[in-house]
């Protein structure tokens, strides 16, 4: 069964405009949950992570929001450039993750 | 600083052929080893993972195993290739105890023709 739902499956952004990324879960019992880049051909990469503790993380350009009571979480990529261009996985777990489908990102120049 | 190795990046093999693809980690010790597979537009399925020498847990049965010989060294294996066996294979790593953080390998492009 797919315990972590992500959506959209692809997105098309403008150069400067702003790219959000949901996902939701369903075990209460998850208590870390990263985002990852993957470009193609190439391992995904990790981008940015969130423990259940905290409601909002920031880094650079990239923002994690995090709703404990909803099982939500989603990533906002400002600003987007063209090399943001990528798939974004979503993944939660404890001692092992569970991922997203991926969505795939398009900023057009 | 941790590096992670996995051969090969690509792989074309006949059905009912074996399999053997192998990871290694650098720069750290007693790591979680995983192999994850990558379907065409689809997400990541968690296919093994390790916690140590030896310990290979099972998390989709099909026509794959894992062992790990070495602390560092993790190889996914197939005796008789599948067509559904196509996909890219993935090694990852995470620090033990308690961080999850997996870090990946650059991956294994398998086609199973």
């Amino acid at each position: 069964q797919q315990q972590v739902k992500q959506s959209p499956q692809s997105l098309i952004v403008q150069k400067g405009g702003i790219s959000i990324i949901n996902c939701a879960y369903e075990n209460t019992a998850f208590d870390y949950f990263p985002w990852y880049q993957q470009f193609p051909g190439k391992g995904p990469a990790l981008l940015i992570a969130i423990r259940p503790d905290v409601s909002e993380k920031k880094e650079g350009r990239f923002t994690i929001s995090f709703n404990k009571s909803a099982k939500q979480f989603s990533l906002h990529i400002m600003d987007s450039q063209p090399g943001d261009s990528a798939t974004y996985f979503c993944a939660a777990g404890d001692y092992k993750l569970s991922f997203g489908a991926g969505t795939t990102v398009t900023v057009r120049a | 600083s941790q590096t992670i190795h996995q051969w090969p990046a690509t792989l074309v093999q006949p059905v009912g052929s074996p399999l053997s693809l192998e990871c290694t980690v650098e720069g750290t010790s007693n790591p979680n080893l995983y192999w994850y597979r990558q379907a065409a537009g689809r997400g990541l399925q968690l296919l093994f993972y390790s916690v140590g020498i030896g310990q290979i847990s099972s998390e989709v049965p099909q026509n794959l195993s894992a062992s790990r010989p070495q602390d560092r060294q993790f190889i996914l294996s197939s005796k008789k290739l599948l067509l559904s066996d196509s996909g890219f294979y993935l090694c990852a790593w995470s620090v033990r105890p308690g961080k999850t953080e997996a870090f990946f390998g650059q991956g294994t492009r398998l086609t199973v023709v």
